[in-house]
C-alpha cells in the first residue's frame, strides 16, 4: 500500500532557531499534501494544504510566514517551523494523497514531536 | 467551530464483546467519512470509510454506520481484541467539488481488557 515517510520522528531545539520536517511519499505521486498539528489529548488540526508546485493553503489561524511549506516535487512536502517557540511544541503530521484524491487513499506520516526548548 | 465531535473521551471494553464508537457531524455537506486508528506518537492509521451515498459499510470486524437524517455515525468493532486498544478519530471531507481536506474528531480512547 501507499506509504509516506516524515522525517525526523523527534526534534529538540532551541527557541529561535529554524526546524524542518520533511514528508516524502515513497510508492505514489503525492498531488495533494496536508500538515496537520496535533496537542496533547486534542484532535488533529490541519494547518495547511500544498499542491505540487503552488503555494500552500493556510487555515485561519495559521501564521504562513511561520509555518513555511514547500511542495517542489510529487514525492516531497516540506515543513519548516521558523523562530520557533516553545509554545510551537507539539506533535506534527503530514499526509498525501494520489492523483486519486483522498477517496482513492489518504496516508498519513509517523509524525514528528517537536520540542522547543 | 467543531463540525466533527466525539463526545466520548473514552471507552473501555471487555475482549470479545462489541465496541461502539460515535461520531456526530454538524455540516451537511460532508460527503463521506473515515474511521482511523491512532497510537501514541504515531500516526493515524486507515480503518474503514463510508460514502454519504451508503449507510453502511463492513471490513472484517470493522463496521460503520451513517445516519444522515442525524448526521451521526458509528464504529462498531466486534469481537473487541486487545490489540485494538487506542486512539479512534472520525474524519468528515467534502463536498468534492469544493474541497478535499477532512476534518477530524477529537478522538475516542478506547481500551479493551481481557
Amino acid at each position: 500500500g501507499a506509504v509516506v515517510s516524515q522525517h525526523p520522528s523527534r526534534v529538540i531545539c532551541k527557541s529561535g532557531t529554524s526546524v524542518k520536517i520533511e514528508c516524502r511519499s515513497l510508492d505514489f505521486q503525492a498531488t495533494t499534501m496536508f500538515w496537520y498539528r496535533q496537542f496533547p489529548k486534542q484532535s488533529l488540526m490541519l494547518m495547511a494544504t500544498s499542491n505540487e508546485g503552488s503555494k500552500a493553503t493556510y487555515e485561519q489561524g495559521v501564521e504562513k510566514d511561520k509555518f513555511l511549506i514547500n511542495h517542489a516535487s510529487l514525492t516531497l512536502s516540506t515543513l519548516t517551523v521558523t523562530s520557533a517557540h516553545p509554545e510551537d511544541s507539539s506533535f506534527y503530521i503530514c499526509s498525501a494523497t494520489g492523483t486519486g484524491g483522498p477517496r482513492d487513499g489518504y496516508t498519513f506520516g509517523s509524525g514528528t514531536r517537536l520540542t522547543v526548548v | 467551530d467543531q463540525q466533527v465531535k466525539q463526545n466520548s473521551p473514552s471507552l473501555s471494553v471487555q475482549e470479545g464483546r462489541i465496541s461502539i464508537l460515535n461520531c456526530d457531524y454538524t455540516n451537511s455537506m460532508f460527503d463521506y467519512f473515515l474511521w482511523y486508528k491512532k497510537y501514541p506518537a504515531e500516526g493515524p492509521t486507515f480503518l474503514i470509510s463510508i460514502s454519504s451515498i451508503k449507510d453502511k459499510n463492513e471490513d472484517g470486524r470493522f463496521t460503520v454506520f451513517l445516519n444522515k437524517s442525524a448526521k451521526h455515525l458509528s464504529l462498531h468493532i466486534v469481537p473487541s481484541q486487545p490489540g485494538d486498544s487506542a486512539v479512534y478519530f472520525c474524519a468528515a471531507g467534502g463536498p468534492a467539488y469544493n474541497t478535499d481536506k477532512l476534518i477530524f474528531g477529537t478522538g475516542t480512547r478506547l481500551q479493551v481488557f481481557p
